[in-house]
């Protein structure tokens, strides 16, 4: 799997945009981002994923650039149950490949 | 999205004793699932990746005769931990890979505290 790098840590108001930038330049043709978030104490709960296309979903917006080589995360209007840590991951969608997890972006929500 | 379990949430077992961890993906089924672990202020590390009906692979450095894994239905992996230690005490978290679902996505149980005393 192609390495990641994310900012070790963000703030954000609550209320506004959380925008979690990704780094992956070695990335594939045939690897996906995949992104999940941890919440304190608790299992990783997948977010989106996307190839090449921007994606969205019901949590957030995943803006891919057109070189593929970085991406970005979007919580629309985060609140404070967001806070948490982020991890991009990039991974082939097809047989058994595993998530390999970085440091991620611990994402601070402040009231 | 699916939906994994895991079982139990939290235990504790005395130095020297095994526990297991159960595994189960709820509304899909899983050939596959993985197992990591996860000391505080870490990020979660791949012990195991778990087939249905076959020996699991294990990462480097992690001990299959120390963390057993048996993956005997579609729906559920177990791992135990023989002879723990207390420095085995770590989150426990187990995975499943939803072949159905778009994206072949892979997703997570509530993880699992271990404490060993």
């Amino acid at each position: 799997d192609a390495k990641t790098t994310q900012p070790p840590s963000m703030d954000c108001a609550e209320g506004r945009a959380a925008n979690l930038p990704c780094n992956h330049s070695t990335i594939s043709g045939n690897e996906y981002v995949y992104w999940y978030r941890q919440i304190h104490s608790q299992g990783p709960q997948y977010i989106i994923h996307g190839l090449k296309n921007n994606e969205t979903n019901e949590m957030a917006s995943l803006i891919i650039t057109e070189d593929r080589k970085s991406s970005t995360l979007i919580l629309p209007h985060a609140t404070l149950r967001d806070t948490a840590v982020y991890y991009c991951i990039v991974r082939v969608n097809f047989g058994n490949e595993k998530l390999t997890f970085g440091t991620g972006t611990r994402l601070t929500i402040i009231p | 999205g699916a939906v994994v379990s895991q079982h139990p949430s939290w235990v504790i077992c005395k130095s020297g004793t095994s526990v297991k961890i159960e595994c189960r993906s709820l509304d899909f089924q899983a050939t596959t699932m993985f197992w990591y672990r996860q000391f505080p202020k870490q990020s979660l590390m791949l012990m195991a990746t778990s087939n249905e009906g076959s020996k699991a692979t294990y990462e480097q450095g992690v001990e299959k005769d120390k963390f057993l894994i048996n993956h005997a239905s579609l729906t559920l992996s177990t791992l135990t931990v023989t002879s723990a230690h207390p420095e085995d005490s770590s989150f426990y978290i187990c995975s499943a890979r939803d072949g159905g679902a778009v994206g072949n996505t892979i997703y997570f149980g509530e993880g699992s505290w271990l404490t060993v005393v």
